[in-house]
Formats: C-alpha cells, structure tokens, sequence
C-alpha cells in the first residue's frame, strides 16, 4: 500500500530563516509520482511541483528547492529565506503510475505540515 | 478559464439531511474526483472518475454517490448527512496521463466546507 508521511506536524520559524519540509513515502511501485501542494490560510490548494520516480535531480524555483531521494524514499521541501507570505499547510502526495494505461491519479496525501512564519 | 468551481463554499445540514455538492471544470479534463479534508489526516479519496459514465470508489466512499453524465460535471451527493460527515471537501481533476507511466497534474476546486449537525 502506498503511504506518505509527513513527521512535521507544525513548524514555526522566523522570517529569513531557511526552512525544511520532510516527506517521505512508501511504494512497492517502481513507477511513481510525487506532488507538493500548498494550502494557504484562505484554504485553497496550490501545486507547487510534480516529479516522476526516473528524475532525482533537484529542482530550484525562486526561493523553493525540491530534494528527491530514492535510496531514502524521500522528497524534501526547503523555503530558502522564508516570508510571512510562506506561512500555510503544505502537502506531499504520491501517485502511482501505471506504465501502459497512463497515471493513475489517484492521490494518497500525508498529513500536512503547517509552517508559520513569523516576522 | 474558470477552472474548477465548486458550489456551494459553506452549507449547514442537519443530520439526515440530502444535499448535492456541485463540481464542474471547463478544461475537458477527463479525470475529476472529490477528496475530503479532516483536521490531521490530509486529503482522502471518496470518489473518482476517469471519463462521462465511469465512476469508481476511492479510500472513503461509505455514505456518497457520485455520477458523471457530462465530461464538465462531477457532483457527490450525501444521501443521509451525518456528524461524521463535517468536512471540507475538494474536488480535483486532470488529464488522464497518456500511456508510459505518465502522471498529469490534479488542479483542486476553492472546497466546500460542511457541517453536518
């Protein structure tokens, strides 16, 4: 069964701080996909990234990075220099992918880690 | 685009009650389906469809019917709302990724919070 943990309930740091979001996940599947979300204070869930099982580079955009490890079946999150603005509930989500007949699209989310930043 | 709308945001039922929540997308995304949000547990499947007329449970569908009649349309209705039921619910939906493992990217609806009395 696929699993997605997030052991970060809620962190709270202090603007500028850089900031690290854990997310580790559990497949018997060799073909997966992993997603963040981010759910803001208004309660909306934004995509922030989507990243396939064959490609562990790092991913930077802006202040966010993304860290993908097979070997410790992690997919990391880092806000470098984080903002008031960054304060929401973010999520990990796997997806499997069944090679002939496309995604599957069905998402199993962790539970979330609220990150409050604080100015 | 408007991309996924739902309706309504927030509705009050009391306990027994029947109610229809509205989803609809206009991306002719051919994968909708509907999550709902409790404090601590993240998002958790309740239905899905993969195309007009395919309908299909997910990880929580005990007390929700879903149909798809029209590529645009997906609604859940609560045939007899219970306390249990108090959630914020999300609806979601994609392209079908196209063969070889590929995964489209699920775009969520601005939720419907319920609570059930």
């Amino acid at each position: 069964a696929q699993k997605v943990t997030q052991a970060q309930t809620e962190i709270s740091v202090v603007e500028k701080e850089d900031v690290t979001l854990d997310c580790v996940y559990e497949t018997r599947d060799t073909t997966y996909y992993l997603f963040w979300y981010k759910q803001p204070p208004s309660g909306e869930l934004v995509f922030l990234i989507r990243r396939n099982s064959f490609d562990e580079q790092n991913e930077i955009s802006g202040r966010y990075s993304w860290n993908f490890q097979k070997s410790t079946s992690s997919f990391n999150f880092t806000i470098t220099a984080s903002q008031v603005v960054d304060s929401a509930v973010y999520f990990c989500a796997l997806s499997e992918a069944r090679l002939l007949q496309g995604g599957s699209e069905k998402l199993v989310f962790g539970k979330g880690t609220k990150l409050t930043v604080n100015p | 685009n408007a991309g996924v709308t739902q309706t309504p945001k927030f509705q009050v039922l009391k306990t027994g009650q029947s109610m229809t929540l509205q989803c609809a997308q206009d991306m002719n995304h051919e994968y909708m389906s509907w999550y709902r949000q409790d404090p601590g547990m993240g998002l958790r499947l309740i239905h899905y469809s993969v195309g007009a007329g395919i309908t299909d449970q997910g990880e929580v569908p005990n007390g929700y019917n879903v149909s798809r009649s029209t590529t645009e349309d997906f609604p859940l209705r609560l045939l007899s709302a219970a306390p249990s039921q108090t959630s914020v619910y999300f609806c979601a939906s994609s392209y079908i990724g196209g063969g070889f493992g590929i995964q489209e990217t699920q775009y969520f609806g601005p939720g419907t919070r319920l609570l059930v009395l």
